[in-house]
């Protein structure tokens, strides 16, 4: 089936730094790749869309200088929440949509706690 | 109102028993629909999907869909405590590249 891989599962980080999440395609090429995130106990929400070679489409609300979003490969999109703040702290998840592959295949997920 | 409406729960059942979960969705354009289910500080995980109206069959797991009511069921037969999870209900009005619409998420927990 196909894999999504995503990286780190968790990280701490201070307050105002940056932190890179990565979402990797292992077995197909992700024309399209979809970040969220999910706070406890609650469905998830979209943030974006980023397409290969493109710039990502934001969700309303959500801020595009603060979660830089590159998907320089059919196999790889980045998150980059920028300057973090206690409030930023959540649960991320990525996925990606193959050509060939039905319906959204999910990563592991990312949970960034910012202190 | 929001596009998909899923009862958040949460659902406890004892084990072997018959689960329903459900789902219904105010946008007609939707064609695509699917089960996920999430453990824990985990990611969702696709359990089955289905296209436009009709039963699907995959194990212990059917999902129906009726689209003249807007409603889709998923049904969990011989219920195990390892299908105690979160599970999505998830919506698409196209094949491939479309963004998906979610439900809120159902908490199941089955009691051994």
């Amino acid at each position: 089936g196909a894999v999504v891989s995503q990286h780190p599962s968790w990280v701490i980080c201070k307050s105002g730094t940056s932190v890179k999440i990565e979402c990797r395609s292992l077995d197909f090429q992700a024309t399209t790749m979809f970040w969220y995130r999910q706070f406890p106990k609650q469905s998830l929400m979209l943030m974006a869309t980023s397409n290969e070679g493109s710039k990502a489409t934001y969700e309303q609300g959500v801020e595009k200088d603060k979660f830089l979003i590159n998907h320089a490969s059919l196999t790889l999109s980045t998150l980059t929440v920028t300057s973090a703040h206690p409030e930023d702290s959540s649960f991320y998840i990525c996925s990606a949509n193959g050509q060939a592959a039905f319906g959204a295949f999910f990563g592991q997920g990312t949970r960034l706690t910012v202190v | 109102q929001k596009e998909v409406e899923q009862d958040p729960g949460p659902l406890s059942v004892p084990e072997g028993a018959i689960v329903s979960l459900n789902c219904t969705y105010s946008n007609s354009a939707f064609q695509y629909f699917m089960w996920y289910r999430q453990y824990s500080r985990k990611g969702p995980e696709l359990l089955m999907y289905t296209y436009s109206s009709g039963n699907k069959e995959d194990g212990r797991f059917t999902a129906q869909v009726d689209k003249s009511s807007k409603y889709i069921s998923l049904f969990i037969r011989d219920s195990q405590p390892s299908d105690s999870a979160t599970y999505l209900c998830a919506m698409s009005t196209n094949f491939g590249n479309e963004k998906l619409t979610f439900g809120t998420g159902t908490r199941l927990t089955i009691i051994p």
